[in-house]
C-alpha cells in the first residue's frame, strides 16, 4: 500500500492563478480530509468527505473547493490563489467516518507559495 | 476561539529524562483525544489516543493522562530519546454532530538533547 499520496510536493503560484492539489489513498478509507498548517496555527480543517459524493466544510473553507467522485481521490481546488493561501497542505484519510477512533493517516504534504 | 490549547510552543529535555507535554480543552463535548507526532517535511503520524471513559492509556514509553474535570490531558515520554524530537499535536473529537472532525492544538516542539 502506498498509503496517502499527495502531488505536487511543492508549488509556486501567482496571485489569481488556479490549481488543484491532488490526494489519493489506496486503503479503501471512507473518510478523507484536507488541512492547512501555518506557523503558530497548528492544523486547521479545510474540507472533509465522509464518502464518495459527500463533502462538507471545515474550519477554514473559503477559497477552496473539493469533490469526491471516487473513494480513492479527494482533490483540493484553489480557484483564484491569494497570498494568504501560502501554507503547507496535508491530506488525510481514515477508515471510519462515524468516529475518528480509527486514526487518520496523513500524506507528506504540499508546500504552496502564492506570490 | 481555540478549543484545544497547547500553551507551550516548545520544550527542551535531556535524553533519558521525562518529557511532559500538556494540552487543555474547552469543549466539554470532546470525548476522544489523540496525540500526533510530526517531523519536519513529513505529515503527522498517530502516536497514542485516549477515550474519555479512561484516565490513562499507555503504549511503551508513551503514556497519556486525561483529567476530565480539569479538561486537561498530558503526554508523558519516558525515557526521552533524541529521536523523539518533533512537533507534537494534541487533537480532540466530539460526540454527535461534528464527530467526524478533529480539532488540533497548535503543537509543541519537543527537543531532546543527547
Amino acid at each position: 500500500n502506498a498509503g496517502v499520496t499527495q502531488t505536487p510536493k511543492f508549488q509556486v503560484l501567482k496571485t489569481g492563478q488556479s490549481m488543484t492539489l491532488q490526494c489519493a489513498q489506496d486503503m479503501n478509507h471512507e473518510y478523507m480530509s484536507w488541512y492547512r498548517q501555518d506557523p503558530g496555527m497548528g492544523l486547521r480543517l479545510i474540507h472533509y468527505s465522509v464518502g464518495a459524493g459527500i463533502t462538507d466544510q471545515g474550519e477554514v473553507p473559503n477559497g477552496y473547493n473539493v469533490s469526491r467522485s471516487t473513494t480513492e481521490d479527494f482533490p483540493l481546488r484553489l480557484l483564484s490563489a491569494a497570498p494568504s493561501q501560502t501554507s503547507v497542505y496535508f491530506c488525510a484519510s481514515s477508515y471510519s467516518f462515524v468516529r475518528l477512533q480509527e486514526t487518520q493517516y496523513f500524506g507528506p504534504g504540499t508546500r504552496l507559495l502564492v506570490l | 476561539d481555540q478549543q484545544v490549547k497547547q500553551n507551550s510552543p516548545s520544550l527542551s529535555v535531556q535524553e533519558g529524562r521525562i518529557s511532559i507535554l500538556n494540552c487543555d480543552y474547552t469543549n466539554s463535548m470532546f470525548d476522544y483525544f489523540l496525540w500526533y507526532k510530526k517531523y519536519p517535511a513529513e505529515g503527522p503520524t498517530f502516536l497514542i489516543s485516549i477515550s474519555s471513559i479512561k484516565d490513562k492509556n499507555e503504549d511503551g514509553r508513551f503514556t497519556v493522562f486525561l483529567n476530565k474535570s480539569a479538561k486537561h490531558l498530558s503526554l508523558h515520554i519516558v525515557p526521552s530519546q533524541p529521536g523523539d524530537s518533533a512537533v507534537y499535536f494534541c487533537a480532540a473529537s466530539a460526540v454527535g454532530g461534528g464527530s467526524e472532525k478533529l480539532v488540533f492544538g497548535k503543537g509543541t516542539k519537543l527537543t531532546v538533547n543527547p
